[in-house]
């Protein structure tokens, strides 16, 4: 089974600290996607990269960037950590760049932001 | 952009009811997929539609694609205490290639 593996389930930071949530996968998925997650609004896509050091923003990038050196790895940053960013953050990994393939999600990573 | 709009938001059921819930799409979509999340879990990938007009079933678990292209519906007979969870609907458009948008998920409650 293909494993999607986030580095930390709960964290607490204070607003203004540089937040780094890492994510690995370990079935050599060419796609890595970052997606927060909040009450009513479903899943809402941050970043997104088809390939090594390549990345593309998705529909609230604002205030994050992302990191892909390696194929398995995708970081994503909060430069600077503001309180609307507490929410859940789901990495999801799939091996189609077409999208014709499910995504397996990681556990999530609860960011609280104080 | 592509939108994703998922209804009811909520749905409680006795044990035995059916349950559907219903996703439309702003555009039309070249496939929709479906995934479930257990309280406290991540989403889970289903099943994924293709086809206009395209019907699948997971044992309890009903699947249709709309002839359009720009809908969906799931449904579950006779529900089960273990059908409780969040279910999403996710579909890519023509110009959101390999990107997936979520609908906003229907939380299922299932009383015993």
């Amino acid at each position: 089974d293909v494993k999607v593996t986030q580095s930390s389930r709960y964290l607490v930071k204070r607003t203004g600290e540089k937040v780094f949530l890492e994510c690995v996968q370990d079935m050599d998925h060419e796609n890595m996607f970052w997606y927060r997650q909040d009450p009513g609004l479903g899943l809402r896509l941050i970043y997104f990269s088809y390939d090594v050091k390549m990345k593309e923003k998705g529909d609230i990038p604002e205030g994050y960037s992302v990191s892909r050196e390696k194929k398995e790895r995708f970081s994503l940053i909060l430069e600077s950590a503001s309180t609307n960013q507490t929410s859940m953050y789901l990495c999801a990994s799939s091996r189609v760049r077409t999208g014709t393939a499910g995504y397996t999600f990681g556990s999530g990573t609860r960011l609280t932001v104080v | 952009g592509q939108q994703v709009m998922q209804i009811p938001q909520y749905q409680h059921v006795q044990e035995g009811e059916d349950f559907t819930t219903y996703c439309n799409s702003s555009t039309t979509l070249s496939n929709i997929q479906w995934y479930k999340q257990r309280p406290g879990g991540h989403p889970v990938f289903l099943i994924q539609l293709v086809k206009s007009g395209e019907v699948k079933k997971q044992k309890r678990l009903t699947f249709q694609f709309g002839e359009a292209k720009k809908n969906s519906s799931l449904h579950i007979t006779a529900t089960q205490t273990t059908d409780v969870g969040t279910y999403f609907c996710a579909g890519i458009g023509g110009t959101s290639y390999g990107k997936l948008t979520f609908g906003q998920g229907t939380i299922l409650t299932v009383h015993p």
